[in-house]
């Protein structure tokens, strides 16, 4: 158990849909990245938060959006759902620059 | 851009043998080379990591081998066991207040027969 916890473990929607996806980190990281896994794509990085801040953005759609609350725990929200964005999405934790500890992940699967 | 590239994309060894994966990268400003190993079902987990200024790393059966001149970089698993077998993934990242971002290879599927 890395201490990362990600909810839902599984998402079933439909395309055109929103849907929020939750990440706690470990206890003491301020970091927070989240990562979509797909066949095709491999682990690809979507947005990085530090203490609140966006900090790095990679590979996400304007249609996908995070913050980053108070408490540190982030969110992921992905709108207006297509067939070809349903992935693992993880997030994952560290302190700042070491460790990458990465949750258990969300299946979305969008029908 | 492919800034990792991983080889192979899987491979099979029998118990006790020596598992080699090689991964290459292009970017030298890369500096911290860590490898990921997944479960079917789970999330990557930090399996060792390595920084340029070390030529290698070992931790109980596993080892990375650094290459800084050719940009390339192997996680040898020795004495493989079945529960070895998961899917490896190596990654890189660079300085920078951007963090710690991590840009992986497309992984190798290991399995390792009794």
């Amino acid at each position: 158990d890395s201490g990362v916890t990600q909810t839902p473990k599984h998402l079933i929607t439909a395309t055109g849909q929103r849907v929020t996806l939750r990440c706690s980190p470990r206890s003491g990281d301020l970091s927070v990245y989240w990562y979509q896994q797909s066949l095709d794509q491999g682990l690809q990085f979507l947005i990085h938060y530090y203490n609140g801040e966006e900090r790095a953005k990679g590979n996400i759609l304007e249609r996908f959006s995070a913050q980053q609350f108070p408490d540190l725990h982030s969110e992921l929200n992905l709108s207006s759902l297509e067939l070809g964005d349903s992935a693992l999405y993880f997030c994952a934790s560290s302190v700042w620059r070491d460790t990458q500890y990465f949750g258990p992940g969300t299946r979305l699967t969008v029908l | 851009q492919q800034q990792v590239k991983q080889s192979p994309q899987s491979l099979i060894v029998q118990k006790g043998g020596i598992s080699i994966i090689n991964c290459a990268y292009e970017n030298t400003a890369f500096d911290y080379f860590p490898w990921y190993q997944q479960f079917p079902g789970k999330g990557p987990a930090l399996l060792i990591a390595i920084r340029p200024d070390v030529s290698e790393k070992k931790e109980g059966r596993f080892t990375i081998s650094f290459n800084k001149s050719a940009k390339q970089f192997s996680l040898h698993i020795m004495d493989s066991q079945p529960g070895d077998s998961a899917t490896y993934f190596c990654a890189a990242s660079k300085p920078g207040a951007a963090g710690n971002k991590l840009t992986f290879g497309g992984g190798t599927r290991v399995l390792v027969k009794p």
